[in-house]
């Protein structure tokens, strides 16, 4: 069964700060990565994706992906108090997208 | 507007009922999902459909049902033989036939057991 693990937290962080999410996964054969932000009781909502190796930068935000280690992360750079939320990897092989649990991001002004 | 639309918002279900979760999209988009979502949890896949009239299983579609007579509609039927429906049920859409695409979710359903 295809795995996506994440750290459940909560990650706290002050105000300004930079906060790094981790995520693993275990099918090889996946092709792309995506990273959600889910406020309590609200939908999903997609902050970034990552397709190759290396770094992609949107903002505040940076994806991190490196296919040998099966290893994506997102870094939050001058984190405010409203990125507070949980985050969650998804990533997709061929045919669905396989979520992990989501680590809580708290970030305190 | 363009987007997914769930409804209803909130849904209280008696024991032993069969309810029905619309989910409806405009985005013309081919595949469509269904997840649950339980407190502290991430979501797990129900049933997804890449096409018109055709669907799998997701890895817990046991007490759920599905169709997709239309390429714009995806209801999931949550049946009495699911024993702990309680949770929050999110419907999802994505272009298909290439793996570089985001999905985008729906406002979600919640529905509890009364």
């Amino acid at each position: 069964q295809k795995e996506v693990e994440q750290n459940s937290g909560p990650l706290s962080v002050p105000e300004g700060a930079i906060a790094s999410l981790n995520c693993t996964y275990s099918d090889r054969g996946s092709q792309s990565f995506f990273w959600y932000r889910q406020y309590s009781g609200k939908s999903p909502e997609l902050i970034m994706f990552i397709y190759s190796n290396g770094d992609k930068e949107d903002g505040r935000f940076t994806a991190q992906l490196n296919k040998a280690s099966q290893y994506v992360s997102l870094l939050i750079r001058d984190s405010q108090p409203s990125d507070s939320a949980t985050y969650l990897c998804a990533v997709k092989g061929y045919s669905t997208l396989t979520f992990g649990k989501g680590t809580m991001l708290l970030v305190s002004p | 507007d363009g987007g997914i639309t769930q409804s209803p918002k909130y849904l209280f279900r008696k024991e032993g009922q069969n309810v029905t979760l619309s989910c409806e999209q405009n985005l013309n988009h081919d595949a469509m999902y269904w997840y649950r979502q339980d407190p502290g949890q991430g979501l797990r896949l129900i049933y997804y459909s890449q096409i018109v009239n055709d669907f799998q299983k997701g890895d817990i579609a046991e007490g759920y049902s599905v169709s997709r007579e239309k390429k714009e509609s995806f209801p999931l039927t949550v049946t009495s033989a699911q024993k702990n429906p309680t949770a929050f049920y999110l419907c999802a859409t994505q272009t298909s036939g290439s793996a570089n695409t985001e999905a985008f979710f729906g406002q979600g359903t919640r529905l509890t057991v009364v």
